[in-house]
């Protein structure tokens, strides 16, 4: 069965700093991966996605994320936090076939300190 | 084009109480998912539609929630009767392309 851990429920980071959310997941195949983002009063909005090909994916708002199998992880970085990052993050994984549902992780609370 | 749409946007019933949850998917789209988050725990599948058929509802809690998609079009989920544990956020999402949901903005339930 697959599962997703995000280290740390919430996380501070001064403005300006690197932004560094953690996401392990479990699958006995490689799946795909996602990160969303919750703004607050707002819905889930893709940030990112691996599929396939390159291991190095870019996002929205200048995020990124690396999907590393040897370590089965796909943490999110951007070099340098805004205010407006303030939101709770999600990785999530689906299978590559079939109803392609999604597990989530339990979501990081990102907060950016002026 | 137009995004998924749910509403309403928020509910707050007493127990024992019935709500009906709808989501418009986008137009086109034949995949329809149903999520829900309970109080700050992980997003959870609850089922998935192709067209008006069920092709996995393995994530229903139990039978007091029913879920229907009129001709392929919008679904509603229907919990009945309401349980304090049902409060959380349900969310809604449509694909065409596998894997490549848009999600709407959530209902948020409180059941009192």
């Amino acid at each position: 069965a697959q599962s997703v851990t995000q280290l740390g429920s919430h996380v501070s980071v001064s403005e300006g700093a690197l932004v560094l959310l953690r996401c392990n997941y479990s699958s006995s195949v490689p799946p795909y991966l996602f990160w969303y983002v919750q703004y607050p009063n707002q819905g889930l909005q893709l940030l990112l996605k691996y599929t396939t090909g390159a291991t190095l994916v870019k996002g929205i708002n200048g995020f990124e994320a690396e999907f590393k199998k040897s370590e089965t992880s796909f943490h999110l970085t951007k070099p340098s936090a805004h205010m407006s990052d303030a939101a709770e993050y999600f990785c999530a994984v689906s299978p590559t076939s079939g109803t392609y549902k999604y597990i989530f992780g339990t979501g990081t609370r990102l907060k950016v300190l002026a | 084009e137009a995004g998924v749409t749910q509403f309403p946007s928020h509910s707050v019933i007493e127990k024992g109480q019935t709500v009906t949850l709808r989501c418009d998917p986008i137009s086109g789209h034949d995949n329809l998912y149903w999520y829900r988050r309970v109080m700050g725990k992980e997003i959870k599948f609850l089922l998935h539609f192709v067209k008006e058929s069920k092709q996995d509802e393995s994530g229903m809690p139990n039978n007091r929630f029913l879920a229907e998609r009129t001709g392929g079009t919008y679904s509603t989920l229907k919990v009945q009767p309401a349980e304090l544990e049902d409060s959380g956020v349900y969310f809604c999402a449509s694909s065409q392309t596998p894997a490549r949901y848009t999600f709407g903005s959530g209902t948020r339930l409180t059941v009192v």
